[in-house]
């Protein structure tokens, strides 16, 4: 049972663009959801993370948008470059665990200059 | 600062022939210690954590195990390797905190043939 849902599975976005990728889950308990980046052949890195007592988080040209109420986020990118062409993952923990951190299936992200 | 090192980073393997990865952390004391297994289109799978020496919670039944021999290093093995143990292994760690970051190594391709 995917505890996180993740969509699209791949996408395909203009130099310029903005890059839309959407997650969706049930558990209420959790408030802890982090964005990762990977890059080919390389581990993944936290990119962005929000909790769930404010909607949007910023950091640079990557907002994450939360809605509570749907039990949904989202990562945008604005202005897409193909240097961040990458795979995308969400997560979601409870209590801010590590442990118990879930991760959506991935988005493989192609900025095409 | 603390870095992670993962080695070998690509290994290929007969089918029933034993498998050793190794991870060690610096830089830090006491972490919690992760592998994950990445395949095409599921995303990232917990398979092991430690929270101290010797102590090991396994995720999921498999046929693989791990061992925390010091504080800082953690390892994968298996007696017998089969087809389906092919894949991206994932060595990660976050502060004993256990803040809900992770900091993931470069990764081990597994091949078994």
């Amino acid at each position: 049972q995917q505890q996180v849902k993740q969509s699209p599975q791949s996408l395909i976005v203009q130099k310029g663009g903005i890059s839309i990728i959407n997650c969706a889950y049930e558990n209420t308990a959790f408030d802890y959801f982090p964005w990762y980046q990977q890059f080919p052949g390389k581990g993944p890195a936290l990119l962005i993370a929000i909790r769930p007592d404010v909607s949007e988080k910023k950091e640079g040209r990557f907002t994450i948008s939360f809605n509570k109420s749907a039990k949904q986020f989202s990562l945008h990118i604005m202005d897409s470059q193909p240097g961040d062409s990458a795979t995308y993952f969400c997560a979601a923990s409870s209590r801010g665990g590590a442990n118990n951190l879930f991760f959506g299936t991935g988005t493989r992200l192609t900025v095409i200059p | 600062s603390q870095t992670i090192h993962q080695w070998p980073a690509t290994l290929v393997q007969p089918v029933g022939s034993p498998l050793s990865l190794e991870c060690t952390v610096e830089g830090t004391s006491n972490p919690n210690l992760y592998w994950y297994r990445q395949a095409a289109g599921r995303g990232l799978q917990l398979l092991f954590y430690s929270v101290g020496i010797g102590q090991i919670s396994s995720e999921v039944p498999q046929n693989l195990s791990a061992s925390r021999p010091q504080d800082r290093q953690f390892i994968l093995s298996s007696k017998k390797l089969l087809l389906s143990d092919s894949g991206f292994y994932l060595c990660a760690w976050s502060f004993l905190s256990n803040t809900g970051e992770l900091f993931f190594g470069e990764g081990s391709r597994l091949t078994v043939l």
